[in-house]
């Protein structure tokens, strides 16, 4: 167990429709990160908050934000869904170390 | 721009014998940290391994070592006594000073009994 929390594991929905993603990080890790696995293929950063403010922006869609709450929980959500937005999407959280610790994702499928 | 680049879509090993996955990476950097990380099955990340660009010992962990080749900007993984468990997706990464975590394609890894 990490101690990342991601909810919900998995999620189905419709095309045009809206979603959030929610994500609890470690105890006491300030920093939250968000990525998006698509099929097979390696991790794509999305967006970086750090203790409630947003610090860095990857590759993230204008359907896509993010924030993260005064208790460090984070949210993501996706608006007007495309079924290439399905993918597996990672919440990580870091502190003071070196590496971060990973949830266990959500799997969000589009029909 | 930072990149990773993992060469090998697909590796396989014995059981007991030793494997190599390859990486190579693209920084203008002098100072940053390297990950292994392991998705096997159920989707999880799971660190494997970090190397500090700043320390020049190889970084090991039980079955797992790298060899870290700053000049050449090379880091591969290498796995000796290969058990079943160890069939994941590897995927090699890159942190920035951000936190920000660059990842190459992934290698497969299967392991035959």
């Amino acid at each position: 167990d990490s101690g990342v929390t991601q909810t919900p594991k998995h999620l189905i929905t419709a095309t045009g429709q809206r979603v959030t993603l929610r994500c609890s990080p470690r105890s006491g890790d300030l920093s939250v990160y968000w990525y998006q696995q698509s099929l097979d293929q390696g991790l794509q950063f999305l967006i970086q908050y750090y203790n409630g403010e947003e610090r860095a922006k990857g590759n993230i869609l204008e359907r896509f934000s993010a924030q993260q709450f005064p208790d460090l929980h984070s949210e993501l959500n996706l608006s007007s869904l495309e079924l290439g937005d399905s993918a597996l999407y990672f919440c990580a959280s870091r502190g003071g170390n070196t590496e971060a610790f990973f949830g266990q994702g959500t799997r969000l499928t589009v029909v | 721009a930072q990149t990773v680049t993992q060469s090998q879509p697909e590796m396989s090993v014995q059981e007991a014998e030793t494997v190599t996955l390859s990486c190579t990476y693209d920084t203008s950097e002098s100072d940053y940290y390297l990950f292994w990380y392991k998705q096997p099955p159920s989707r999880q990340m799971i660190l494997v391994i970090r190397q500090e660009a700043y320390k020049q010992q190889n970084a090991t962990e039980n079955r797992f070592s790298v060899n870290f080749q700053k000049a050449a900007k090379s880091f591969s993984l290498k796995i000796s006594d290969s058990q079943l468990g160890d069939a994941a997706m590897y995927f090699c990464a890159y942190r920035l000073y951000t936190g920000k975590l660059i990842f190459g394609q992934g290698t497969t890894l299967q392991v035959k009994p």
